[in-house]
């Protein structure tokens, strides 16, 4: 009964580098979500998938890009790596926009 | 724009106590609201969901009441233990926006034994 999963768990960056963060989901979920978590601010949604082949901006955006795969898989790719996006990253799913169901999170540091 | 805004952020009391953590927001078209716990290096698990048209949701030693009138949502916590010590958020989702979900930043809770 995996539920949400993310990999990695933990990644450095050097300013500048790319990288792709996965997340998959085993519950037939049809939304899926990328949030991040800074200190004092909260979630803050960066993409979300409502359903399979769609995708659409949150709040914060800027610098991330995101891809449906499947149903399952949802990633969140940062091409150029900042100092600002240092944080952790959380997938989430759900079904038809109801209870949320989160993975345990990629904690990111870019130096 | 909704905002959503928890207040302490940050409480500690005895066990045994009952205890109120607040969340308020700041439009009244909402679809529902979710409370979350989330423990220390860990991920969101939601504990409890009231639709929009729900007064109140009870699991176990929780209860959460919605008035959407006021803006306001309160978990009640039972008898509160040390293994409820955690952070919990509240998140709203509008009405508008598809499946989106704001969230608030939360209020870190420690019981003491």
């Amino acid at each position: 009964n995996a539920g949400v999963t993310q990999t990695p768990k933990f990644q450095v960056l050097k300013t500048g580098q790319s990288m792709t963060l996965q997340c998959a989901q085993d519950m037939n979920h049809n939304s899926m979500y990328w949030y991040r978590q800074d200190p004092g601010m909260g979630l803050r949604l960066i993409y979300y998938s409502a359903s399979e082949g769609t995708t659409d901006k949150g709040e914060v955006p800027n610098g991330y890009n995101v891809s449906r795969l499947n149903k399952r898989e949802f990633s969140l790719r940062l091409e150029s790596a900042a100092p600002s996006q240092t944080s952790v990253y959380f997938c989430a799913s759900s079904k038809d926009g109801l209870t949320l169901h989160f993975g345990n999170g990629t904690r990111l540091t870019v130096t | 724009k909704q905002e959503v805004t928890q207040i302490p952020a940050a409480l500690s009391v005895p066990e045994g106590e009952n205890l109120v953590l607040n969340c308020s927001f700041t439009d009244s078209a909402i679809y529902n609201l979710q409370w979350f716990r989330q423990d220390p290096g860990k991920g969101l698990t939601s504990l409890l969901l009231i639709q929009s048209s729900q007064r109140e949701q009870t699991s176990g030693r929780l209860n959460a009441s919605l008035d959407k009138s006021s803006g306001r949502s309160t978990l009640y916590i039972a008898a509160s233990q040390p293994g409820d010590s955690a952070t919990y958020l509240c998140a709203v989702r509008p009405t508008s926006g598809t499946y989106k979900y704001i969230f608030g930043t939360g209020t870190r809770l420690k019981v003491l034994a």
